[in-house]
């Protein structure tokens, strides 16, 4: 089955602009979480979205949302661009959600450069 | 919320077994393990998750401490392909916050 798929791959914004990636979770998954990535944090949670609903939620600023539609394809949105959001971006979809158990099935993240 | 702690990094020869350690003293009586492993430039894959006995699968072995303060997880014969960030998960916490931290960088030499 076809796994998580995340676009654009590649990004380059300035400070101040915005962007917004998309991710595309495995067939019937109605969970997917969003995970920022650098050399010196490591990996952090974002949020959670489930059924169009965002249950869960790290600790990051407002600056960061999402949303979730009725095909379980989420968006996260990063407004007014900081240097320090160059990251990779990787989301993940389960069945369940991160609280339960079962396997993330991440994708290959969208890896973001803020000049 | 629960905690781990992983050495930074760990060197294995090819096609030896390999032990990685996790400590997770916080974590409360009912919570799985979670490992996971990141190849270079590829999000993490699952690896494997228990509870309390040991646990075996076509990747890997888990073996959970008796007091479960502790865990390991065994790659039997590392091959190249295990050169990974192997990273040890305690539950999400109340929030639903998953703490990956820094994980192991396991390099394996031919």
């Amino acid at each position: 089955k076809a796994g998580v798929t995340q676009t654009p791959r590649y990004l380059i914004k300035t400070r101040g602009q915005q962007v917004t990636l998309s991710c595309s979770p495995i067939s019937g998954h109605r969970s997917v979480s969003w995970y920022q990535q650098t050399p010196g944090q490591g990996l952090q949670f974002l949020f959670e979205y489930f059924s169009e609903t965002q249950r869960n939620k790290g600790n990051f600023p407002g600056r960061f949302s999402g949303r979730q539609f009725s095909n379980s394809r989420s968006e996260m949105n990063v407004s007014t661009l900081e240097l320090g959001d160059s990251a990779l971006y990787l989301c993940a979809s389960s069945l369940k959600g991160v609280l339960d158990t079962g396997e993330l099935f991440f994708g290959e993240g969208s890896r973001l450069t803020v000049l | 919320d629960a905690k781990t702690t992983q050495p930074n990094s760990m060197e294995s020869n090819e096609e030896e077994p390999v032990h990685l350690p996790c400590n997770h003293s916080t974590i409360s009586g009912t919570d799985y393990i979670h490992w996971y492993r990141q190849l270079p430039s590829q999000g993490p894959e699952y690896v494997i998750h228990g509870l309390t006995s040991n646990v075996n699968n076509r990747m890997a072995s888990l073996a959970i401490a008796e007091d479960r303060k502790s865990s390991t997880l065994i790659l039997h014969r590392a091959t190249l392909r295990d050169a990974a960030v192997y990273y040890c998960i305690p539950p999400a916490g109340s929030q639903g916050n998953l703490i990956f931290g820094k994980g192991t960088k396991l390099s394996v030499k031919p």
